[in-house]
């Protein structure tokens, strides 16, 4: 199975600030990740796919980069809508797996 | 409107089952694959298990396999999740979501997500 790991698995930011986020695959998932936002109580909501590639009515600040093993997601200037939990998820094989999450909180 | 409404959830002893249902409207349900994702109180998101649009794949995350049956109706714009032999490490709310692109060879990104059902184990 490809594990997924991420990076900060917490982060504290202030409005405007520049955030990034780092997903690593366990072996090589070509473009095939995802990124997604949760706040809580709700069900998560897809942000990025295919590494790079922004989903529709997503604000241009988010967005993806990466090939392989390492990826990353930019939140360019920070809003208070974007204090969530983000995961990434591989979809090179069958069985996905999702990273373990990072929660962006207010500094 | 695109909508997934899952159903089933409850509290159930160890050992037991349970069925959710995922009912699925405005959009072509027999053209996409569909999954089933966990979320654990206060933890991640686990991927469960997940079908393609013909039924033709199927696949199951290491920790339900054996215990988990996935199905669909393409007629009833229905997804099924067969839940066996459940344990406390089951508890959960559980999502079903669809694959953003048709009949995708493999997996995809997921773009829409139903609310979850909570299904509780415990004695």
């Amino acid at each position: 199975d490809i594990q997924m790991t991420q990076s900060p698995s917490t982060l504290s930011a202030s409005v405007g600030d520049r955030v990034t986020i780092t997903c690593r695959a366990s072996q090589s998932i070509s473009s095939w990740l995802a990124w997604y936002q949760q706040k809580p109580g709700k069900a998560p909501k897809l942000l990025i796919y295919k590494a790079s590639s922004l989903e529709s009515g997503v604000p241009s600040r988010f967005s993806g980069s990466g090939s392989g093993t390492e990826f990353t997601l930019t939140i360019s200037s920070l809003q208070p809508d974007d204090f969530a939990t983000y995961y990434c998820q591989q979809y090179n094989t069958e069985e996905s797996t999702f990273g373990p999450g990072t929660k962006v909180d207010i500094k | 409107e695109v909508q997934l409404v899952e159903s089933g959830g409850g509290l159930v002893q160890p050992g037991r089952s349970l069925r959710l249902s995922c009912a699925a409207s405005g959009f072509t349900f027999d053209d996409y694959a569909m999954h089933w994702v966990r979320q654990a109180p206060g933890k991640g998101l686990e991927w469960v298990s997940g079908i393609s649009w013909n039924s033709g794949s199927i696949g199951y995350a290491d920790s339900v396999k054996g215990r988990f049956t996935i199905s669909r109706d393409n007629a009833k714009n229905s997804l099924y999740l067969q839940m066996n032999s459940l344990r406390a490490e089951d508890t959960a709310l559980y999502y079903c979501a669809k694959d953003k692109i048709i009949a995708v060879a493999g997996s995809d990104a997921f773009d829409i997500w139903g609310q979850g059902t909570m299904v509780t184990v415990s004695s």
